[in-house]
């Protein structure tokens, strides 16, 4: 079954103790990214990457890293993690570059992040 | 920089009733557009997308979208809404081949009346 998977799905940590929000997806694609949902803001990009060895900043990276060293994962590292980052996480991918990014996100089930 | 508008926080309509749900963008190309729906407590799936062509666009469970390029808008509908479309939705613009970033409204929450 073509799908992303997120690791945990539920996670409460202690500030400052350094945690990692794994993703894969088993789709083949180059794109992939992390937002956070927090009620009443959406979906806020936290990183993406558009190919193997490329990331870049989203609108809300302060706090957070990423790697992609292969393409079918895009683990979410959190340092030092504080309370305003409890949130809602998601991974996301899309397929490949030109025209087919169009194709639309494929997401993962979430990850609920409590930072006490 | 690129933006979404959802106006609408919260919308009822009675079982049966059309739908419309607003979206309005800020982009400075042709945009990709996106509508997704998350149901209480899941991730979200990708209902309908636009990025060229017709600018009526046909998606899954009977959505239909349409990009109007001189209102900035991509407003959602369905001619007959249905208990199981009680859910969240979510208007996004990008990512397209050229930018990685994407964009999402704050979401448009829609009860469904018996």
């Amino acid at each position: 079954e073509a799908q992303v998977t997120q690791n945990p799905r539920y996670l409460i940590t202690v500030t400052g103790k350094k945690l990692t929000v794994t993703c894969s997806q088993n789709m083949n694609h180059e794109y992939m990214s992390w937002y956070r949902q927090d009620p009443g803001l959406g979906l806020r990009q936290i990183y993406y990457s558009m190919n193997v060895e490329v990331t870049d900043k989203g609108d809300v990276p302060e706090g957070y890293k990423v790697s992609r060293k292969e393409k079918r994962n895009f683990p979410l590292i959190l340092e030092s993690p504080s309370p305003n980052q409890t949130s809602l996480y998601f991974c996301a991918s899309s397929p490949g570059q030109g025209a087919s990014l169009s194709g639309g996100y494929t997401f993962g089930s979430g990850t609920r992040l409590t930072v006490v | 920089a690129q933006s979404v508008t959802q106006p609408d926080i919260h919308i009822t309509v009675s079982e049966g009733a059309s739908l419309e749900l607003r979206c309005n963008y800020s982009y400075g190309a042709t945009p990709y557009l996106f509508w997704y729906v998350q149901s209480p407590g899941q991730g979200l799936q990708l209902l309908l997308k636009y990025f060229s062509g017709d600018t009526l666009v046909q998606g899954i469970k009977g959505f239909e979208a349409e990009f109007k390029r001189s209102q900035s808008s991509f407003n959602l509908r369905k001619p007959s809404v249905h208990w199981s479309d009680a859910a969240e939705y979510f208007c996004a613009v990008g990512p397209n081949a050229n930018a990685g970033k994407s964009t999402f409204g704050d979401g448009t929450t829609l009860t469904v009346k018996p």
